[in-house]
């Protein structure tokens, strides 16, 4: 059974425009929630990450928000880039075990 | 790729096959993972290892067997490779201190035929 579960799959968003990709999860007991990009040929690489005492993380263009009470978290790309198109996996953590979403590829139209 | 290195980085073997992938650090890292990426599955756990010959399971590690007699060398084995292990394997390390940060390899492709 899959603890975080990801969507969209796939996304096409327009060069500008906002990329918005959604995480849920089942276990309470995770206390770390990062986002990893990944690039074709590439290993993921850490992009944000956010700890369940805040409700909103931005760190350029890259948001995250999250929502304890739902078990929600999103990451919201603003202004999006065609450098952008990649895979986003979410994660959900806690010491040892990080369980990660299935992945979400992005692909930004100039 | 912040001192990893995955190889071979490409392998095609036949079924039955021993396997085994390795994976170098230079960072001194106490943490080290074996993941195995697959399309709409993720990245799954295979093995991970806290230490010198400390290693545990993770979610997905029936078929795998990994050791750690050094540091910086992390191995992933496949007693009998089988086509369902054909995947991209990842090997990622961690300092173990302050946030939980993977920091990724370039990726092992392996086919079974």
């Amino acid at each position: 059974q899959q603890q975080v579960k990801q969507s969209p799959q796939s996304l096409i968003v327009q060069k500008g425009g906002i990329s918005i990709i959604n995480c849920a999860y089942e276990n309470t007991a995770f206390d770390y929630f990062p986002w990893y990009q990944q690039f074709p040929g590439k290993g993921p690489a850490l992009l944000i990450a956010i700890r369940p005492d805040v409700s909103e993380k931005k760190e350029g263009r890259f948001t995250i928000s999250f929502n304890k009470s739902a078990k929600q978290f999103s990451l919201h790309i603003m202004d999006s880039q065609p450098g952008d198109s990649a895979t986003y996996f979410c994660a959900a953590v806690n010491n040892n075990d990080m369980r990660f979403g299935a992945g979400t590829r992005l692909t930004v139209k100039p | 790729d912040a001192g990893i290195t995955q190889s071979p980085r490409h392998k095609v073997t036949e079924t039955g096959t021993p396997v085994t992938l390795r994976c170098h650090q230079t960072e001194n890292h106490r943490y080290m993972y074996w993941y195995r990426q697959d399309p709409g599955h993720g990245l799954r756990l295979i093995h991970y290892s806290y230490g010198v010959k400390d290693t545990d399971k993770g979610e997905v590690s029936d078929g795998y067997s990994v050791s750690r007699s050094k540091t910086e060398d992390f191995l992933l084995t496949l007693e009998s490779a089988t086509s369902s292990q054909t995947s991209v394997y990842f090997c990622a390390i961690r300092d173990g201190s302050g946030a939980n940060v993977l920091t990724f390899g370039a990726g092992s492709r392996l086919t079974v035929l």
